[in-house]
């Protein structure tokens, strides 16, 4: 039983390019959660998404930033015209309707 | 939203040493999680334990639901367990909460 794969593991950008992380849950999972960690901080929550339905996206920056979780496929986390201070580790995080969460390996966001 | 702090900040110990680590969070919660993330980065489920004891080898915790706390104890400690421990929280809304964690490092 697969866990929780996200890919890349490592994106380098340039300012101003975008930015396209991959979560793919857990079998059995149909809820994924996104999250920021910049260095030394703990996990922010960015948005909370089902199959084909954006649930709560109050932690998502308005601009720039957009997710998705279509009927087939991964989830996408979209960052459009990066900068710097974009640069973190992004994770996502699936489970089941009020069980635990299981975390993917993360992607860690470089922008130049 | 609901507040999470965990204590202590740091934690330093020596290779066999026990500890406790603390979360209180400041209303009341569905789900509590503690996980280790380790110094590669990957984030480690410990215990799903939204009330109750729990133990797993030399891990072990216990969250008091109506005191609002969750405590999780390492016993023997050794150089594998040194990261990050973070406690993350669930309570009336599906937005989960983390504390900023406990780094703690084991020395040989």
């Amino acid at each position: 039983n697969a866990g929780v794969m996200q890919n890349p593991r490592h994106l380098v950008r340039r300012r101003g390019q975008e930015a396209r992380l991959r979560c793919s849950p857990m079998k059995g999972h149909s809820h994924v959660y996104w999250y920021r960690q910049l260095p030394e901080e703990g996990l922010k929550f960015m948005v909370y998404l089902q199959k084909e339905n954006i649930i709560d996206e109050s932690g998502m920056p308005k601009e720039r930033f957009s997710a998705e979780f279509p009927k087939e496929g991964p989830s996408i986390l979209r960052i459009q015209q990066v900068v710097r201070g974009d640069s973190a580790a992004y994770f996502c995080a699936s489970f089941t309707t009020g069980n635990e969460q299981f975390f993917g390996p993360g992607t860690r966001l470089t922008v130049l | 939203g609901i507040q999470v702090e965990q204590s202590p900040p740091d934690l330093i110990l020596q290779e066999g040493a026990n500890s406790t680590l603390r979360c209180n969070f400041s209303d009341s919660v569905n789900n509590l999680q503690w996980f280790h993330q380790n110094p590669w980065g990957q984030l480690i489920n410990l215990f799903y334990i939204p009330s109750g004891t729990k133990q797993n080898g030399r891990l072990s915790a216990t969250t008091v639901a109506t005191e609002r706390y969750s405590l999780l104890y390492i016993s023997s400690s050794q150089t594998t367990d040194s990261g990050v421990y973070f406690c993350a929280v669930l309570g009336g809304s599906y937005i989960p909460t983390f504390g900023r964690g406990t780094s703690l490092i084991v020395h040989p």
